[in-house]
């Protein structure tokens, strides 16, 4: 009865290689983020979907491109990953913008 | 621009004494302020929030004030038990997202 899943829980990959991330909510949500957390525990936001829909793109470079088949998920593709993606990345839901985000477990990703 | 400031950036506290954080924002068009719990390797949980037409807001040892003229809002934890150590998070709505603070980690000595 998981609300908001992620996986894999942990990426290690070389720089260069292309990874995916995938996300899945059983809440009814309408709405699905990604953020980055770094080392600092600096909690940004990168994208942001609404039934399907990209409606927040924050200056995120287009190697990173988010999909969303429907309204439950949300994957994120990183191509050409560089050391500075290392980070934890974390995936979260909402009814809308205004309310209360359910985040996942996380995914740390680790660039070597 | 959208900005939210939090202080302290690490607050280290006995159990039983009250903590404070503080975060302001930037956006006067901001509605929802909720607070966000992580613990070490977990991922962060509300514990509380509250609406622009509200000042205050108690949930058992957990409180948080807002003061809107002055674009302030607060998080008040009384009691602390050596559990409530974590990073917390304050943060703002602004133009369709959350804005968060920048996170202050809380040590509660036993």
């Amino acid at each position: 009865d998981t609300a908001v899943s992620q996986t894999p829980k942990y990426l290690v990959t070389q720089m260069g290689n292309d990874k995916s991330i995938k996300c899945e909510q059983n809440l009814g949500h309408d709405t699905m983020y990604w953020y980055k957390q770094d080392s600092k525990k600096f909690l940004k936001i990168m994208f942001s979907y609404n039934n399907k829909e990209l409606i927040i793109n924050e200056t995120v470079p287009n190697r990173f491109s988010p999909k969303s088949p429907d309204k439950a998920h949300l994957n994120l593709h990183i191509n050409s990953l560089e050391l500075g993606d290392s980070a934890v990345y974390f995936c979260a839901s909402s009814q809308d913008s205004g309310t209360e985000q359910y985040f996942g477990p996380g995914t740390r990703l680790t660039v070597t | 621009g959208e900005n939210v400031e939090q202080h302290p950036s690490t607050l280290s506290v006995q159990e039983g004494d009250s903590a404070v954080i503080k975060c302001t924002y930037s956006d006067s068009a901001s509605n929802y302020f909720p607070w966000y719990k992580q613990e070490l390797g977990k991922r962060p949980q509300l514990i509380i929030d509250i609406r622009s037409n509200v000042g205050e807001k108690k949930d058992q040892r957990i409180a948080v004030t807002l003061n809107k003229t002055a674009k302030h809002f607060s998080l008040h934890i009384t009691e602390t038990q050596p559990e409530d150590s974590a990073v917390y998070f304050c943060a703002a709505s602004i133009i369709q997202k959350l804005v968060f603070g920048t996170g202050t980690r809380l040590l509660v000595s036993p």
